[in-house]
């Protein structure tokens, strides 16, 4: 069964501590894993999607890696605006989205 | 501007009583889908549409119905409701297979 894991659940970082999120999956014929940002009462604003084992993007203070098992979400010198939840989803078979629960992150001033 | 536009935003409404979601973008994207948000399960697929006339189940399809009759829109009903549909609902659309979704602004629904 296809399935995605984040953790932590929540983490709280002090501005400019850098840290990394985990999503763990489980798909069968991976088509994209996909990273959003979700502010308070917002919908999911997209950032990212990686394809194969190896691909990396950036923006900004934001990196994703990709490897076969896991993805990870590499925030480097974090500002209290990076505050917000990071949803992780993959794309098996045709069309078919899994979200996992997400991280909540709080940076602190 | 690109974007899912979703109204309305807040509903409040009785057991049993037909409401219908409405969903509509401006960005001539092929497929469209629908969540709902519960704290603790996160995202769930509701339906989902590769295009006009082709929808298709996601994980928690029961107490739904959509129609795609035109491109731009998805409107999501729930011919009687229950307050077990009390959520978070979002709209999303994108280009198809292995492309990120642009959302709605969500539509808070009550079901008392």
């Amino acid at each position: 069964e296809d399935q995605v894991t984040q953790s932590p659940e929540a983490l709280r970082l002090q501005e400019g501590e850098s840290s990394s999120l985990n999503c763990s999956y489980t798909v069968s014929g991976l088509r994209g894993l996909f990273w959003y940002r979700q502010d308070p009462g917002k919908g999911p604003e997209f950032l990212f999607t990686l394809y194969s084992a190896g691909e990396e993007k950036e923006k900004e203070r934001l990196k994703a890696t990709l490897t076969k098992k896991e993805s990870f979400l590499h925030i480097t010198a974090p500002k209290p605006e990076d505050s917000a939840t990071y949803l992780c989803a993959v794309q098996g078979g045709a069309y078919k989205y899994i979200f996992g629960t997400g991280t909540r992150l709080k940076v602190l001033a | 501007e690109a974007q899912v536009t979703q109204n309305p935003r807040y509903l409040i409404t009785v057991t049993g009583k037909k409401l219908t979601v409405t969903c509509s973008q401006n960005m001539n994207h092929e497929y469209m889908s629908w969540y709902r948000q519960d704290p603790g399960l996160g995202l769930r697929q509701i339906y989902y549409s590769m295009n006009v006339e082709v929808t298709d189940k996601g994980d928690v399809p029961e107490g739904y119905k959509v129609s795609r009759k035109e491109k731009r829109n998805f409107p999501l009903i729930l011919e009687s409701p229950s307050p077990n549909q009390t959520s978070l609902y979002f709209c999303a659309s994108s280009w198809g297979s292995g492309y990120g979704y642009t959302f709605g602004s969500g539509t808070r629904l009550t079901v008392v």
